[in-house]
């Protein structure tokens, strides 16, 4: 298994603004997976953290907005760029042990006014 | 491309009830199948899979069978406690594995004494 912890835990931010996430994992895990889900909504994949290399990003979501960072197996960040409101959600991290399923951590509360 | 389509809630019990959570997926190949619960307050938890058809899951009670002709995997616990009030969310993964997850929208369950 793997314990994930992500940071900060919530957070309310005005428009125009950046957020960074923080996940860190207590093992090394292949890969690392980076969620939204919305209010009132399902959770939906945002993009793959690579180690050493860039994000493989899903349809509808650009690296410019959700810049990813994974510089070594146990780490990674999310920035939220240039906020609006409708980026309001809660963001999740998940990690894949070698061969195992998917943790989850505990998530990002992120308000943007 | 791959869904989920999960029974809407909120759901309502009492304890001791049958519990049927329904959900229907549409996936090509052979996805894996996954059921995961949210606790009040908590992070996300794998609460039980099936990895190929007719397959089983099960954990604390609760139990989904992998059904290929009819593209279901129902979640289904015999007799709910208050402390199975939760979130539960049905997901695939597109790749066999456990790579890439694709939510349902979740269904809230309350169970009262």
């Amino acid at each position: 298994s793997a314990v994930i912890s992500q940071k900060p835990s919530r957070d309310i931010c005005q428009r125009g603004t950046s957020l960074t996430i923080q996940c860190q994992v207590d093992s090394q895990v292949t890969m690392m997976f980076w969620y939204r889900q919305q209010p009132g909504q399902s959770l939906t994949l945002i993009a793959t953290a690579n180690q050493g290399s860039e994000a493989t990003y899903e349809s509808g979501f650009v690296i410019d907005k959700f810049p990813i960072s994974r510089p070594n197996l146990t780490f990674s960040t999310l920035t939220v760029s240039n906020m609006s409101p409708e980026d309001s959600s809660i963001y999740l991290c998940s990690a894949l042990p070698f061969g195992n399923e998917q943790f989850f951590g505990p998530g990002t509360r992120l308000t943007v006014l | 491309g791959n869904s989920v389509t999960q029974m809407e809630g909120p759901v309502t019990l009492s304890e001791e009830a049958f519990l049927t959570i329904n959900c229907t997926y549409t996936a090509t190949g052979y996805p894996s199948l996954f059921w995961y619960v949210q606790y009040p307050g908590e992070g996300l938890q794998l609460l039980l899979k099936a990895t190929k058809a007719d397959d089983k899951g099960s954990n604390k009670g609760f139990e989904a069978t992998y059904r290929k002709e009819t593209t279901s995997f129902h979640l289904e616990k015999g007799s709910v406690q208050v402390s199975d009030s939760a979130v539960y969310f049905c997901a695939l993964s597109d790749q066999g594995g456990s790579e890439k997850l694709v939510f349902g929208k979740g269904t809230k369950l309350t169970v009262n004494p």
